[in-house]
């Protein structure tokens, strides 16, 4: 069976400092990979995605990048962290063929940055 | 472009008592359309979906939802509620074709014992 894993859960890191958050499925090829953050206000934004290795489409400009350096990793990264960058962040996958299936959700990493 | 609303905020319903979480959309084309949830601090969880077919789906924990495609909608309904259902629900969309998902803003589901 299919599974994500998303790490870390919690972190907290100051302002100005690098971020790493890795994401990665099992069980499945050539999936399509999704980064959202949650602020506090709830909604889902769709920060990044992607349809294969090395291809990322950015959704919002802002402070964030992403990088697939294999077929089931997805890496959400910062060089210089800022507050606004606090958040909920979730990692997400849909099988590569489209249709109908669902996205498949990891547990999240709660980001303070302080 | 794709686009869902949930009009409401929170929802408030006693134990016991039917309840409906409220979701609109909009595609350009055929919709697949998704209810999720989310329990504190974790990530969402699928409950149902519509893709084609039957308009009334069954999902988990006893939810199921309407595709209304005359009015646009897809309310997610359960016959009795629970106070464990009480947590996020989130609507999606995705159009035919489309790679990527959107969500609407979230309901918060209170179920009062």
């Amino acid at each position: 069976s299919q599974t994500i894993h998303q790490w870390p859960a919690t972190l907290v890191q100051p302002v100005g400092s690098p971020l790493s958050l890795e994401c990665t499925v099992e069980g499945t090829s050539n999936p399509n990979l999704y980064w959202y953050r949650q602020a506090a206000g709830r909604g889902l934004q769709l920060l990044f995605y992607s349809v294969g290795i090395g291809q990322i489409s950015s959704e919002v400009p802002q402070n964030l990048s992403a990088s697939r350096p294999q077929d089931r990793q997805f890496i959400l990264s910062s060089k210089k962290l800022l507050l606004s960058d606090s958040g909920f962040y979730l990692c997400a996958w849909t099988p590569g063929q489209g249709g109908g299936t669902e996205a498949f959700f990891g547990q999240g990493t709660r980001l303070t940055v302080v | 472009a794709q686009s869902v609303a949930q009009p409401e905020d929170q929802v408030n319903v006693a134990e016991g008592n039917p309840l409906t979480v409220k979701c609109t959309y909009s595609v350009s084309g055929n919709p697949y359309l998704f209810w999720y949830v989310q329990y504190p601090n974790r990530g969402l969880q699928f409950l149902l979906k519509y893709i084609t077919g039957d308009n009334l789906v069954k999902g988990s924990y006893g939810f199921e939802a309407e595709f209304n495609k005359s009015q646009t909608s897809f309310h997610l309904k359960k016959p009795s509620a629970l106070v464990s259902d009480s947590a996020l629900y989130f609507c999606a969309v995705r159009e035919w074709g489309s790679y990527i998902p959107t969500f609407g803003r979230g309901t918060s589901l209170i179920v009062h014992p």
